[in-house]
């Protein structure tokens, strides 16, 4: 079974702040993706990052920067310095590698709103 | 990068009336497209896999018969809401499995607003 938590609802930050999204994850399988998509007021789905289960490197681009930690079963999501454009919700989502399933799980998604 | 397109992008309709919405992707060939609902401010919920050539397979509590669905080219999948009630209005994303030669990559429409009167 899979299973995606995101236990923030709604995150509500200054500009200019620093914010973390939360994500845990469970999964039986050893060889798993895990992703980041970005979901602005527009709908449509931004595809953000991929992670495959055995690369636990952490991940910069630009202001965004990721943490995967098998450890704690977690890969949460930083932005530095937020912007107001980066209000939106964001999802965070488990596929298991094996089976040929590549179908993603999505968590309840974190609201992010960025006040000016 | 790869494109996926959805038509209509919005859509409004009588209640009763069937709503039909397309899925390309652009630039690649997709034996596999997938189609979710969302309502408002919540996840995205899949609702079936459309296989070229065969029939799609749905979700537990999914109606077949209500959210009928047509992959009948490698480009090109369609779903299509039968007599549509005021419950059905949500957003609908599908998305295209492109098979890459060393991994499968999903990637999703901009989504289609249904809003059923």
């Amino acid at each position: 079974a899979q299973k995606v938590t995101q236990a923030q609802t709604e995150i509500s930050v200054v500009e200019k702040e620093d914010v973390t999204l939360d994500c845990v994850y469970e999964t039986r399988d050893t060889t798993y993706y895990l992703f980041w998509y970005k979901q602005p007021p527009s709908g449509e789905l931004v595809f953000l990052i991929r992670r495959n289960s055995f690369d636990e490197q952490n991940e910069i681009s630009g202001r965004y920067s990721w943490n995967f930690q098998k450890s704690t079963s977690s890969f949460n999501f930083t932005i530095t310095a937020s912007q107001v454009v980066d209000s939106a919700v964001y999802f965070c989502a488990l596929s298991e590698g094996t089976g040929g399933s590549y179908i993603p799980t999505f968590g309840r998604g974190t609201s992010l709103i960025v006040h000016p | 990068g790869a494109v996926v397109s959805q038509h209509p992008s919005r859509v409004i309709c009588k209640s009763g009336t069937s709503v039909k919405i397309e899925c390309r992707s652009l630039d690649f060939q997709a034996t596999t497209m997938f189609w979710y609902r969302q309502f408002p401010k919540q996840s995205l919920m899949l609702m079936a896999t459309s296989n070229e050539g065969s029939k799609a397979t749905y979700e537990q509590g999914v109606e077949k018969d209500k959210f009928l669905i047509n992959h009948a080219s490698l480009t090109l999948s369609t779903l299509t809401v039968t007599s549509a009630h005021p419950e059905d209005s949500s957003f609908y994303i599908c998305s295209a499995l492109n098979q890459g030669v060393w991994m499968e990559t999903q990637y999703f429409g901009p989504g289609t607003r249904l809003l059923v009167l």
